[in-house]
């Protein structure tokens, strides 16, 4: 079965500061992995996916299969960082299908 | 257009009532998908269609059902709704092939409550 752990509901930190979002899974196979982000009163989207490698608003991805962990990072937070980060997992086949994590809601502190 | 469009933002529904939410997209995606997600939960798929046919139903009750009419449209079928079936349903579509396959284009949701 799939599954995807985001351990921090709530997250704090100074603007300026590094921050890092934790996610980990768990999957038979090859997964894809996935960060989508909401802000406030915005719409659910996508930030980035570990195939691409790219650096999205600053923040970077490295999927880790040993530790089957894919989190996220930023060197300085900013504020308009503050959001709610789910970690999302799809699996192979033809499904197309997102399994979300729990979610983690990132305040950054002026 | 690179939008995905709900309507109607908010419904408020009794247990006995029949009502619609529409799902609209011109992106030319032919994957669609419905999510529900409660209050501070992660949304959680209930349906997915491929080339209009669905190809997942994840065990959802029998009143709610999905209809495809055609590659932009995505609809849900509500019928004899719980009061626990309040939340705010959302939209995705994506390609269905290709490396942007897994790249889900969400709608701002409808909020729903069943009284």
């Amino acid at each position: 079965a799939q599954r995807v752990t985001q351990p921090e509901k709530l997250l704090s930190v100074f603007k300026g500061a590094p921050v890092e979002l934790k996610c980990n899974y768990s999957y038979s196979g090859s997964p894809e992995l996935f960060w989508y982000v909401q802000y406030s009163r915005q719409r659910l989207q996508l930030l980035l996916r570990h195939i691409s490698r790219e650096s999205i608003k600053g923040f970077t991805a490295d999927l880790n299969k040993g530790e089957t962990s894919f989190h996220l990072k930023k060197p300085f937070a900013q504020e308009e960082d503050s959001a709610m980060y789910y970690c999302a997992l799809s699996g192979q086949g033809g499904a197309n299908n997102l399994f979300f994590g729990t979610g983690t809601r990132l305040t950054v502190i002026p | 257009d690179t939008e995905v469009t709900q309507t109607p933002k908010h419904l408020v529904m009794g247990m006995t009532n029949k009502k619609s939410l529409k799902c609209e997209q011109h992106m030319g995606h032919r994957a669609m998908y419905w999510y529900k997600q409660k209050a501070k939960k992660p949304p959680e798929l209930m349906f997915v269609y491929s080339y209009e046919k669905l190809s997942i139903n994840e065990s959802v009750p029998s009143r709610f059902s999905p209809e495809c009419p055609n590659s932009s449209l995505l609809n849900l079928h509500l019928h004899a709704l719980q009061p626990e079936d309040s939340a705010l349903y959302l939209c995705a579509s994506s390609q269905r092939t290709g490396t942007n396959a897994h790249e889900q284009y969400f709608g701002p949701g409808t909020r729903l409550t069943v009284t």
